[in-house]
């Protein structure tokens, strides 16, 4: 099992600029998870999905970040435009059910954005 | 408040010292505890689950005290191996949804 998978794991962007973070989950997990992490505010889920639906885009921090699912096996998080304030690691995470066990997460993007 | 609130230390002990790690949480509707642990640049992992009596896994020892919203992780003959974060983990209505407190960091030293 490759685990989940995050790409890319490096971005560097200038600001103003589209960024599009993707995830794949590990097959057979029906939720996966974004959080994003920095030293200021530790890690914060900005959405989740449930059998590719979004359940909770409460932490989405504003209209420049949305997040899709188009099929079981794919995810992607967009910035439009990006600011510096993006500048964080982002980590994708997938479990096999609408449950908290069996978390795994990937090895995160880490996003700078000057 | 915080949701999940730890102290961030930093912890510097010596190998084999004992070393005791406290977490706070504010929802009593809390359903599930867990501690990860994480590495300089490296994701979160699973150290253990939290149960209610209280649970061991070799030299990691973790307690919850629903009545206090009070979790804690215990760690005996600290390790070199165990410097890391340690972060306090919370699941709400056993959903799939957990929150991560910022984080305690130990350094353990030879």
């Amino acid at each position: 099992d490759a685990g989940v998978i995050q790409s890319p794991r490096h971005e560097v962007t200038e600001m103003g600029q589209e960024v599009t973070l993707r995830c794949k989950p590990i097959s057979g997990h029906n939720s996966l998870f974004w959080y994003r992490q920095t030293m200021m505010r530790g890690l914060e889920l900005l959405i989740y999905f449930n059998n590719n639906v979004p359940i909770d885009d409460s932490g989405m921090p504003e209209d420049r970040f949305s997040a899709k699912m188009p099929n079981a096996s794919f995810s992607t998080l967009k910035i439009q435009p990006s600011e510096p304030r993006d500048s964080a690691v982002y980590f994708c995470a997938s479990t096999p059910g609408h449950v908290p066990y069996g978390y795994t997460f990937g090895s995160g993007t880490r996003l700078t954005v000057v | 408040r915080k949701e999940v609130e730890q102290d961030p230390g930093p912890f510097n002990v010596p190998e084999g010292a004992t070393v005791a790690f406290n977490c706070t949480y504010s929802n009593s509707a809390s359903q599930s505890f867990f501690w990860y642990r994480q590495d300089c640049r490296k994701e979160p992992k699973l150290l253990m689950s939290v149960y209610s009596s209280g649970n061991e896994d070799g030299r990691f020892t973790a307690q919850l005290n629903r009545a206090s919203q009070y979790i804690s992780l215990l760690i005996r003959d600290s390790k070199l191996s165990d410097s890391a974060t340690y972060l306090c983990v919370v699941n709400l209505s056993n959903t799939g949804k957990l929150i991560f407190g910022q984080g305690t960091t130990l350094q353990v030293k030879p």
